[in-house]
C-alpha cells in the first residue's frame, strides 16, 4: 500500500544536528514532489521544506531557511531532511507528506519526534 | 504573505448536530489550492477536501467544502462520534509556499 515512514528523530542538544529520513513505498516516488511538515507539541502545522520530483528545486519556510536542507534519492525512494544549528523551537513531530492533486497533501507518514533540549 | 485565520477556535457540539468551520485568507486566493485536513490525537492529519470543494478519496459525503476569494467553509452535516477532532485549512501558493491555518477543534458538548 501507499506508505511513508519517517525515521531519524531523537533528542539533540541546542546547536546540534540531525538527519531525518522518509522511506516511500507503494507509488512511483520519482513522479512526485515531496515536503516536510512539522508540529510542535500542542500546536498547529508548519510547512518546513519542499523538493521537486527530480530534486532540482527546493523551497523552505522562513524559520528554517539556512539551517535545514531537503534532499532525495529517487533510486532509494527516500526523502531526507538535514537539520543543523537546532534550537529549542525546532522541537516537534516531523512529518513527510506527498503533495497530490492540486498540491494537497494526500499521503502522510506517522511522523518522527525531534526534541531539542540540553 | 498569505495568512489563514480559522474560526471559531473551538466548537462544542453534540453528535448529530451540524458543524460549520470557517477559514479566512488575508488576501484573495485561488480556490483550486484551498485544502482541509482532519487530525485526531496522536495521528497524522488526513486529507478531507481539496480545491475548496472536492472530497478526497474515501471521505464521507457529510463533509463538504465551499467558498471563494477570502472566505471558505467546511461543513459537517451531521456529526458522527469519529468526527470530533481538529480541522486545519491550508493554502498552496505565494509566500510561504504552503500556509496552514491555526485549526478549529470540534469537541463533544
Amino acid at each position: 500500500q501507499v506508505q511513508l515512514v519517517e525515521s531519524g528523530g531523537g533528542l539533540v542538544k541546542p546547536g546540534g544536528s540531525l538527519r531525518l529520513s522518509c522511506a516511500a513505498s507503494g507509488f512511483t516516488f520519482s513522479d512526485y514532489s515531496m515536503t516536510w511538515i512539522r508540529q510542535a507539541p500542542g500546536k498547529g502545522l508548519e510547512w518546513v521544506a519542499y523538493i521537486t520530483n527530480g530534486g532540482s528545486t527546493t523551497h523552505y519556510g522562513d524559520s528554517v531557511k539556512g539551517r535545514f536542507s531537503v534532499s532525495r534519492d529517487n533510486a532509494k525512494k527516500s526523502l531526507y531532511l538535514q537539520m543543523i544549528s537546532l534550537r529549542a523551537e525546532d522541537t516537534a513531530i516531523y512529518y513527510c507528506a506527498r503533495p497530490g492533486p492540486f498540491h494537497a497533501f494526500d499521503i502522510w507518514g506517522r511522523g518522527t519526534v525531534v526534541t531539542v533540549s540540553s | 504573505e498569505i495568512v489563514l485565520t480559522q474560526s471559531p477556535g473551538t466548537l462544542s457540539l453534540s453528535p448529530g448536530e451540524g458543524a460549520t468551520l470557517s477559514c479566512r485568507a488575508s488576501q484573495s486566493v485561488d480556490s483550486s489550492y484551498l485544502v482541509w485536513y482532519q487530525q485526531k490525537p496522536g495521528q497524522a492529519p488526513r486529507l478531507l477536501i481539496y480545491a475548496a470543494s472536492s472530497r478526497a478519496t474515501g471521505i464521507p459525503d457529510r463533509f463538504s467544502g465551499s467558498g471563494s476569494g477570502t472566505d471558505f467553509t467546511l461543513t459537517i452535516s451531521s456529526l458522527e462520534p469519529e468526527d470530533f477532532a481538529v480541522y486545519f485549512c491550508q493554502y498552496y501558493g505565494g509566500s510561504p509556499l504552503f500556509t496552514f491555518g491555526p485549526g478549529t477543534k470540534v469537541e463533544i458538548k
